[in-house]
């Protein structure tokens, strides 16, 4: 079992530049999400997907941001024109349908600093 | 509003010193409530999922509790390798549930 894994860990950008991250979900798993936490917070929930459908996105994807899923496998998370208050952490969660709640789990994240 | 609320924000504790972590929650309707423990700069690690009141899970020296309002995640005898954050999550019921809502967290620090 090799873990959801993430690409880069770390990103360092100027402002207005674009950046794109990228996740690589638990082989079995059709559901793959897209949070950012900054520090001293929990994780936010930006996006969902159900194999290669986007499902869900919380108002806080605003429009510099997109999330594809190609081919129900990996997943990239695009941001354009990048701000300062886009520093935080992303991380990317995975899960498999099962009876009762989905437990998610976690990749190492990739830590973006906008300077 | 779907709301997840943890205290206290920091707990220190020597080690073997047993204490209890708060998760109090409001949700429309209870899918399952989550714990997980995050390291400083990693992912968080899945711990447990709790889907009903009354419903107890264990592991090692950790156990997690469940009522209608409220998850107690109780630590006995720490040891400093238990030093982490650790995070509470609500699933809500219904077709746009799937989003983990987390809490801000329980910062963890256990000395020798």
């Amino acid at each position: 079992d090799t873990g959801v894994s993430q690409n880069p860990r770390h990103k360092i950008t100027k402002r207005g530049q674009n950046v794109t991250f990228r996740c690589d979900p638990i082989s079995e798993h059709n559901r793959l999400y897209w949070y950012r936490q900054t520090l001293g917070q929990g994780p936010e929930f930006l996006t969902y997907f159900q194999n290669e459908a986007q499902l869900e996105k919380s108002r806080l994807l605003s429009d510099r941001f997109s999330a594809e899923r190609p081919k129900g496998s990996f997943s990239t998370l695009e941001i354009q024109r990048t701000e300062q208050g886009d520093s935080a952490m992303y991380l990317c969660a995975s899960s498999s349908k099962g009876q009762g709640g989905h437990e998610q789990f976690f990749g190492p994240g990739t830590r973006l600093t906008v300077l | 509003e779907d709301q997840v609320t943890q205290s206290p924000e920091a707990l220190r504790l020597q080690e073997g010193e047993s204490s209890s972590l708060n998760c109090s929650y409001t949700v429309s309707g209870l899918r399952g409530l989550f714990w997980y423990r995050q390291d400083p700069g990693k992912g968080p690690e899945f711990l447990f999922t709790l889907y009903s009141a009354g419903e107890e899970k264990e592991k090692e020296r950790l156990k997690a509790t469940l009522t209608k309002k409220e998850s107690f995640l109780h630590i006995t005898a720490p040891k400093p390798e238990d030093s982490a954050t650790y995070l509470c999550a609500v699933q809500a019921l219904g077709q746009a549930g799937t989003a983990l809502i987390f809490g801000k967290g329980t910062t963890l620090s256990v000395s020798s």
